[in-house]
């Protein structure tokens, strides 16, 4: 079973939907968890940490579900500029990242 | 600010060739780790480092070495390439382990033909 698993996508919206997606992680152990973005091409850049209160960052909401061992972001009113790849990120609290293969976003006008 | 500088940005390798990737951090980062991202596929760690001369393996490091002599520097070394190695490799530093805000490179595509 892999670390972290995400549903590859794509899902795609209209400008101003609102999109949710989740990732699942194996080791109950894992300390912090966090989105990050990767554009065509680039390199991944954090998003947002994710707490176990659940968290917001303007449109961007994170929530925890450490008894299902789920990450979930939803996005609400999308933008052109959400159109990207995002990646579920564990820290087993072993200096490391394991990072999922990633969730594909498409916002259409 | 530099951030996370990676070179060179595109390569092509003979089977058998060896190469260095080099990564420079200006952020004075202890944490510093290299990635390889395949198509459709997360991000494995090849290796990863502490601290100045303190280096360790991740899940993926056969065929490559590394080295840190230096707080700012993380160079990947590939000996004897192969095809299984056409990747795209990622360079990262963070400030501590407690965080996972890592600082990535822009990244280096490598060709193995």
């Amino acid at each position: 079973r892999k670390e972290v698993e995400q549903d590859p996508g794509p899902f795609n919206v209209p400008e101003g939907a609102t999109v949710a997606f989740n990732c699942t992680y194996s080791n109950s152990a894992s300390q912090s968890f966090f989105w990050y973005r990767q554009d065509c091409r680039k390199e991944p850049k954090l998003l947002m940490s994710v707490y176990s209160s659940g968290n917001e960052d303007g449109r961007f909401t994170a929530q925890l579900n450490r008894a299902s061992q789920y990450i979930s972001l939803l996005i609400r009113d999308s933008k052109l500029s959400d159109s990207a790849t995002y990646l579920c990120v564990v820290n087993k609290g072993d200096y490391k990242l394991s990072f999922g293969a990633g969730t594909t976003v498409t916002v259409r006008a | 600010n530099a951030g996370v500088t990676q070179t060179p940005k595109f390569r092509i390798l003979k089977i058998g060739q060896s190469m260095t990737l080099q990564c420079t951090q200006d952020m004075n980062h202890n944490y510093m780790y290299w990635y390889r991202q395949d198509p459709g596929m997360g991000l494995k760690l090849i290796y990863y480092s502490v601290g100045a001369g303190i280096t360790d393996k991740g899940e993926v490091p056969n065929g490559y070495n590394v080295s840190r002599s230096t707080t700012e520097d993380f160079p990947l070394r590939l000996e004897l390439a192969a095809p299984s190695q056409t990747s795209v490799y990622f360079c990262a530093s963070s400030y501590s382990e407690a965080t996972g805000g890592y600082t990535f490179g822009s990244g280096t595509r490598l060709t193995v033909v």
